[in-house]
């Protein structure tokens, strides 16, 4: 079955230490991103990548980074930049600008 | 900028018809989605309107003014499992991504 795989499903962070969020697709996609979604709130763009070896900011970008080396893989850092990243993740591709975004299952990154 | 404004909340009961409306002012306009999220879920799409008018699919249609600024997600014969947040999204001027709204979380009730 084609999808998106994000892992963990569940992260825990100490202070001070970076993470790295793993989203895979094998849906042949070639735009990816990420979202941060805080309760109550709704998804706000982190990264987001068109094409391999390529890549731009979103909205919030501090404190968060990421590769493209792969089509398939899109993996987002979380560093001990960012101050407050307890947060559900959620990465997604898309075939095509008129083609919908489809989702992961999330990644729900809490501070120890 | 973008700005997508959809109620907080919303209740309804089972059987009901009910419309969860969105308005936006963005910079350029290239399509609005619309998702469901069931809590600790991921979203899931659910429709697409780029031109003015309606777009039925089962029991869920979405409607579009552009020169409002407008569209609503209409959903028919409400069943318990559709208790979810419903989230628009925009397509701006640049195509590459989107802007979302905060959503709406619709509760049915028996």
């Amino acid at each position: 079955d084609g999808g998106i795989t994000q892992s963990p499903k569940y992260l825990f962070r100490k202070e001070g230490q970076n993470v790295t969020l793993s989203c895979e697709q094998n849906l042949n996609h070639d735009a990816m991103y990420w979202y941060r979604q805080d309760p109550g709130q709704g998804l706000r763009l982190i990264y987001y990548s068109q094409i391999v070896n390529d890549f731009q900011k979103g909205d919030i970008a501090e404190g968060y980074s990421v590769s493209r080396e792969k089509k398939e893989s899109f993996p987002l850092t979380v560093t001990s930049a960012q101050k407050n990243p307890t947060a559900f993740y959620l990465c997604a591709s898309t075939e095509g600008r008129d083609q919908p975004q489809h989702f992961g299952d999330g990644t729900r990154l809490s501070i120890l | 900028g973008q700005n997508i404004d959809q109620p907080t909340e919303m209740t309804a009961t089972e059987g009901a018809i009910v419309q969860i409306n969105c308005t936006y002012q963005t910079s350029g306009f290239n399509g609005l989605f619309w998702y469901q999220q069931h809590a600790g879920e991921a979203p899931t799409f659910l429709s697409y309107n780029v031109l003015d008018g309606l777009e039925e699919k089962g029991r869920f249609s979405s409607f579009l003014s552009r020169s409002k600024g407008y569209s609503y997600l209409l959903l028919k014969e409400l069943q318990m499992k559709d208790s979810a947040s419903y989230l628009c999204a925009v397509r701006g001027a640049g195509y590459s991504t989107l802007t979302f709204g905060k959503g709406t979380m619709l509760l049915v009730s028996p």
